[in-house]
């Protein structure tokens, strides 16, 4: 079946502007995951969605960082006013349940670039 | 130091050598997992070793699981090119249920 699926794959744009990414998880998938990885760095955890709401906001770097979820499928991470510390690859997850046994697949990641 | 610390941070052996990767953590777990990623791609999950688990197997891939000194290794026998990749550790905290990521081993095999 299809797997985790984000777009769009690279992005570049100018500081200052606001940016959506999209995640579509796997179709059955409960859990929906957020993480930011920069170049040659371990996985930042964002934010994590159990159905449509999100118990844990704590991995979001700023309040220009937000997320939503709808219909528990689809979900967008949008970054506000864009900096350049903000250019790092983000990756989504979902998996059938929350963490506990619960292997994580992952989209392929959009790259973001600010200039 | 962080949650789920892999060492070595790069390794370069040769093919048909064994791999074998190191994490270290700190708090109670539930379970730990060893993720792959291929350059620029998303991660692929390997194996999970529950906290009750001492070691497991999975093809070329062996797993073990030391929770009295907060370790895990993860080895790969007989390395192939496309084994080159970063390995990652991941562990899923008693406390919280949150999955923490290590900042990876990049493993080189030299043809």
């Amino acid at each position: 079946g299809a797997g985790v699926s984000q777009s769009p794959s690279n992005k570049v744009t100018e500081k200052g502007k606001d940016v959506e990414l999209r995640c579509d998880p796997i179709s059955g998938h409960t859990a929906l995951y957020w993480y930011r990885q920069s170049l040659g760095q371990g996985l930042e955890f964002l934010i994590y969605f159990q159905g449509n709401s999100a118990p844990d906001k704590s991995g979001l770097p700023s309040d220009r960082f937000s997320a939503e979820r709808t219909g528990g499928s689809v979900s967008t991470l949008t970054i506000q006013r864009t900096q350049q510390e903000d250019s790092a690859v983000y990756l989504c997850a979902s998996s059938l349940g929350y963490y506990r046994g619960y292997e994580q697949y992952f989209g392929p990641g959009t790259r973001l670039t600010v200039t | 130091s962080q949650q789920g610390e892999e060492d070595p941070q790069a390794l370069s052996i040769q093919e048909g050598e064994n791999a074998t990767m190191n994490c270290s953590y700190k708090t109670s777990i539930n379970n730990l997992q060893w993720y792959r990623q291929n350059s620029g791609r998303g991660l692929v999950h390997l194996i999970l070793i529950r906290s009750n688990e001492r070691e497991k197997h999975s093809g070329r891939l062996r797993v073990t699981l030391d929770t009295s000194k907060k370790s895990s290794s993860l080895l790969i026998t007989a390395s192939r090119a496309a084994d080159t990749a970063s390995y990652f550790c991941a562990t899923v905290q008693n406390r919280d249920d949150k999955i923490i990521f290590g900042k990876g081993t990049r493993l080189h095999i030299l043809p």
